[in-house]
């Protein structure tokens, strides 16, 4: 099984719609992040939590909401969809002892489409 | 700033030796990163740098870096069609334990 699930893997919607994506990890990682990928721009931080009590907002979070309901689920919601939010998400998880490396485990992606 | 730069694209023939670019803004960085993203799936991290180091050389990967530059780049000897993929950098924004991806470049090796 994957350590790092997101639902759904696609989603085609309207503007305007609410719309929340999933992320799940049997990691035991306390970190978890949201990205977006658009093609030219890489990845962008939306969101980013250390813990259930700490969310911390990235670069491009306007628009969008997260939830960190436990250690293992984190949730983004995008309240009223618009076609500039149609892009590749990424959950991904770390666990970073002291200064080490921050190896980052990704999701296999939600692609959304806003109509 | 945190802004990273990347080719787009870099297409190779199979047996060549691609390098794959990335220039960087932020010098207060500990570890810079490349991650690896296959067709269909998410990132994984495929080597790193300790910030203090100049190269490292993991099996047909070779890291180089500049700190003086600002440029990281990824050596990749005997290219195979398996290495087709798009190459992230990143790196470490210190105090903030998040990361920077660059733009990604997307390699493709012919036969």
């Amino acid at each position: 099984d994957a350590d790092v699930t997101q639902t759904p893997r696609n989603r085609i919607t309207k503007t305007g719609k609410r719309i929340m994506l999933e992320c799940s990890q049997t990691k035991g990682h306390d970190r978890m992040y949201w990205y977006r990928q658009d093609p030219g721009l890489g990845l962008q931080l939306i969101y980013y939590s250390f813990d259930v009590k700490d969310i911390n907002k990235g670069e491009i979070s306007d628009g969008y909401s997260v939830s960190r309901q436990a250690q293992a689920k984190f949730s983004l919601s995008l309240e009223s969809a618009i076609p500039n939010q149609t892009a590749l998400y990424f959950c991904a998880t770390s666990d970073r002892p002291g200064q080490g490396v921050n190896e980052q485990f990704f999701g296999p992606g939600t692609r959304l489409t806003v109509l | 700033g945190e802004d990273v730069e990347q080719s787009l694209f870099l297409s190779v023939r199979e047996g060549d030796s691609s390098v794959i670019n990335c220039t960087y803004t932020d010098s207060s960085s500990t570890y810079l990163y490349w991650y690896k993203q296959e067709p269909g799936a998410g990132l994984q991290l495929l080597t790193y740098i300790f910030s203090n180091m100049d190269m490292k050389q993991d099996q047909r990967l070779t890291v180089l870096l500049n700190k003086k530059d600002k440029h990281l780049s990824l050596r990749i000897a005997d290219t195979q069609t398996g290495d087709s993929a798009i190459y992230f950098c990143a790196y470490d924004v210190r105090g903030a334990d998040k990361l920077i991806f660059g733009t990604g470049t997307r390699l493709q090796v012919f036969p």
